[in-house]
């Protein structure tokens, strides 16, 4: 069975300093790889994915994540944070059948 | 301007009423979901639709109910029988669900949520 964990419920890091924000998954077919942005009271908004090809995957906002198959893992990484970047972040693999298997999701607290 | 709409955004229900909560679509997606989100926990599949009149279960699907009678719509109705249904209700669609061929089309465009509260 597919499933994703995120390493850590909550991050608080400067403003300006630089974040990851760890995802494992186990997957036993091809994988596909979804990281998601939560803001407060709000759905979510995609901010990159994987789904062949190169490895590093760039996405909005300055973010990008790293597909490591021998490690299973699809970190997401900012060189630097502002306090705008303050949300709840969520890993999502595609499930065989369609569907996309969520991670707990990582409270990213950025502070002044 | 192409979107998911759902509503309305915050809803209130006494114990032992259904409620049914909107959502639509209009970027000719195929395929389309209930997720419902709980602090701490992510968010867990209730129902989804991989086509117009047919639906299947998620993870959490007990004493909840959906029908997809056009391919824009697909209304959740949380029922008396969902013991602890406050929660935040997401929907969200995608060009397709499964499928040779589909696998890049699984990115998965979210409504805004439904903050459901029971008195």
């Amino acid at each position: 069975a597919q499933s994703v964990t995120q390493l850590d419920s909550q991050v608080p890091v400067f403003e300006e300093a630089p974040v990851e924000l760890r995802c494992n998954y186990s997957s036993s077919v091809s994988v596909y790889l979804f990281w998601y942005v939560q803001y407060p009271n709000q759905g979510l908004q995609l901010l990159l994915k994987y789904l062949s090809g190169s490895t590093l995957v760039k996405g909005i906002n300055g973010f990008e994540a790293e597909f490591n198959k021998s490690q299973t893992s699809f970190h997401l990484r900012k060189p630097s944070v502002h306090i705008s970047d303050t949300a709840e972040y969520f890993c999502a693999v595609k499930h065989q059948g369609g569907k996309l298997i969520f991670g707990q999701g990582t409270e990213l607290s950025v502070k002044p | 301007d192409g979107g998911i709409t759902q509503s309305p955004k915050y809803l209130f229900r006494k114990e032992g009423q259904n409620v049914t909560l909107s959502c639509e679509q209009n970027l000719n997606h195929d395929a389309m979901y209930w997720y419902r989100q709980d602090p701490g926990q992510g968010l867990r599949l209730i129902y989804y639709s991989q086509i117009v009149n047919d639906f299947q279960k998620g993870d959490i699907a007990e004493g909840y109910s959906v029908s997809r009678e056009k391919k824009e719509s697909f209304p959740l109705t949380v029922t008396s029988a969902q013991k602890n249904p406050t929660a935040f209700y997401l929907c969200a669609s995608s060009i397709g669900g499964a499928g040779p061929g589909r696998e890049a089309y699984n990115e998965q465009f979210f409504g805004p949520g439904t903050r459901l509260t029971v008195l």
